[in-house]
């Protein structure tokens, strides 16, 4: 089946550095999205891209689908300690085959700010 | 928005006996529905897709008759562990989203924490 390849696992940063994590995918999705899932909670819905080459922000955060729609980056800019958490990249298979109407995630990158 | 919620949020149970876990759409009706079992430290992993007044389809290596679905009405789903095992112990969220749009399931409940002792 598809698989998203995450990077890195894991990221131990200052406050107030920037972050970013990426995902690969040996099959193209037709939707990324990134995700926040804090520790015993479900994961929070953060960007999610449709179109191949788009560039989205929401507030510190930017994602970008990659042209190619096989990847996806996701840039976190002047972390803050709230920052911490785990975070998701996913791919939506509509693109036919066993994943289709399915979301397949990634290993995540559990991100670590210092104050 | 689109509010998915989860009751309980955690549970223990005795090895053997079964536990129900339900998934609610708060402000919306849901004709689909999805189920993930997340391991500590680990991703989601899709365990089935339940369908309104349709059987759920389960994917490969998850026992049908072991985690059994029932998706009766377009706001609830439930999630019944059978003869519950430590091995299952595990953190299970669902997530639904709005009929009206594509049902891409991008929205999750709050997951429950499954303990088998």
């Amino acid at each position: 089946g598809q698989q998203l390849n995450q990077s890195p696992q894991s990221m131990f940063i200052q406050e107030g550095e920037d972050v970013s994590m990426n995902c690969t995918s040996s099959s193209i999705f037709n939707t990324w999205l990134w995700y926040k899932q804090d520790p015993g909670e479900g994961p929070v819905l953060l960007i999610a891209l449709y179109k191949a080459g788009e560039l989205t922000s929401n507030g510190r955060l930017t994602a970008q689908f990659g042209i190619t729609r096989k990847d996806s980056f996701l840039n976190i800019s002047a972390s803050i300690p709230s920052d911490v958490g785990i975070y998701f990249c996913a791919g939506y298979g509509n693109a036919g085959g066993t994943s289709y109407g399915k979301l397949t995630f990634g290993q995540g990158t559990i991100l670590t700010v210092h104050p | 928005g689109a509010v998915v919620s989860q009751h309980p949020s955690w549970v223990i149970c005795k090895s053997g006996t079964s536990v129900k876990i339900e998934c609610r759409s708060l402000d919306f009706q849901a004709t689909t529905m999805f189920w993930y079992r997340q391991f500590p430290k680990q991703s989601l992993m899709l365990m089935a897709t339940s369908n309104e007044g349709s059987k759920a389809t389960y994917e490969q290596g998850v026992e049908k008759d072991k985690f059994l679905i029932n998706h009766a009405s377009l706001t609830l789903s439930t999630l019944t562990v059978t003869s519950a095992h430590p091995e299952d112990s595990s953190f299970y969220i669902c997530s639904a989203d709005p009929t009206d749009t594509n049902s891409y399931g991008y929205t999750f409940g709050s997951g429950t924490r499954l303990t088998v002792v």
